[in-house]
């Protein structure tokens, strides 16, 4: 149980255009869910933190504005790179709580690789 | 903001043998969580071990166990009977007990060698 998936896997835009990464929880509704970027041999960086049915709040440093995310249902949430720089070549991870399990450990999505070109 | 301090940026262990993983943090929160992930070249991040600070015994989860000190604000991770399956990029977390937000430190890349 507790299974939380990202897809894609693997994207490569051209600079300039628009990627969208979907964070599902497959088996477990999740009213909170987390955005990470992580570069390499580094630690996971918190970009956001999205409540269903609300706007998300971002972390300092994070531009909201290119970084859009909509956690439109209790199972998805969606990240939108818009206007993608190479700069923005990260490997993105999303994470979501269940409540209903208790505790407050975070499942983690797979991971997406954003490549800008 | 909590800070989480991993000073061993790489360790090595002999396949077999125990290894042993540091971790303190800061907080002036007397309930909190704490956990250990493991992150392998796949980079799925998984859940090794949790510890809820009210609880005085330490976690274990079969070969993985904790050492959490509470008034050290310490809480390492003993790997026994080391396995080459456990090589991965290792990372200490703390939980707040009523929010959200994780506190991760930078992690220890664990190599085990044959």
């Amino acid at each position: 149980g507790a299974v939380v998936s990202q897809h894609p896997s693997r994207v490569i835009c051209k600079s300039g255009t628009s990627v969208k990464i979907e964070c599902r929880s497959l088996d477990f509704q999740a009213t909170t869910m987390f955005w990470y970027r992580q570069f390499p041999k580094q630690s996971l960086m918190l970009m956001a933190t999205s409540n269903e049915g609300s706007k998300a709040t971002y972390e300092q440093g994070v531009e909201k504005d290119k970084f859009l995310i909509n956690h439109a249902s209790l199972t998805l949430s969606t990240l939108t790179v818009t206007s993608a720089h190479p700069e923005d070549s990260s490997f993105y991870i999303c994470s979501a709580r269940d409540p209903q399990r208790g505790g407050y450990e975070q499942y983690f999505g797979p991971g997406t690789r954003l490549t800008v070109t | 903001a909590q800070t989480v301090t991993q000073s061993q940026p790489e360790m090595s262990v002999q396949e077999a043998e125990t290894v042993t993983l540091s971790c303190t943090y800061d907080t002036s929160e007397s309930d909190y969580y704490l956990f250990w992930y493991k992150q392998p070249p796949s980079r799925q991040m998984i859940l090794v071990i949790r510890q809820e600070a009210y609880k005085q015994q330490n976690a274990t989860e079969n070969r993985f166990s904790v050492n959490f000190q509470k008034a050290a604000k310490s809480f390492s991770l003993k790997i026994s009977d080391s396995q080459l399956g456990d090589a991965a990029m290792y990372f200490c977390a703390y939980a707040e007990w009523a929010g959200n937000q994780f506190y991760f430190g930078t992690g220890t890349s664990l190599t085990v060698i044959p």
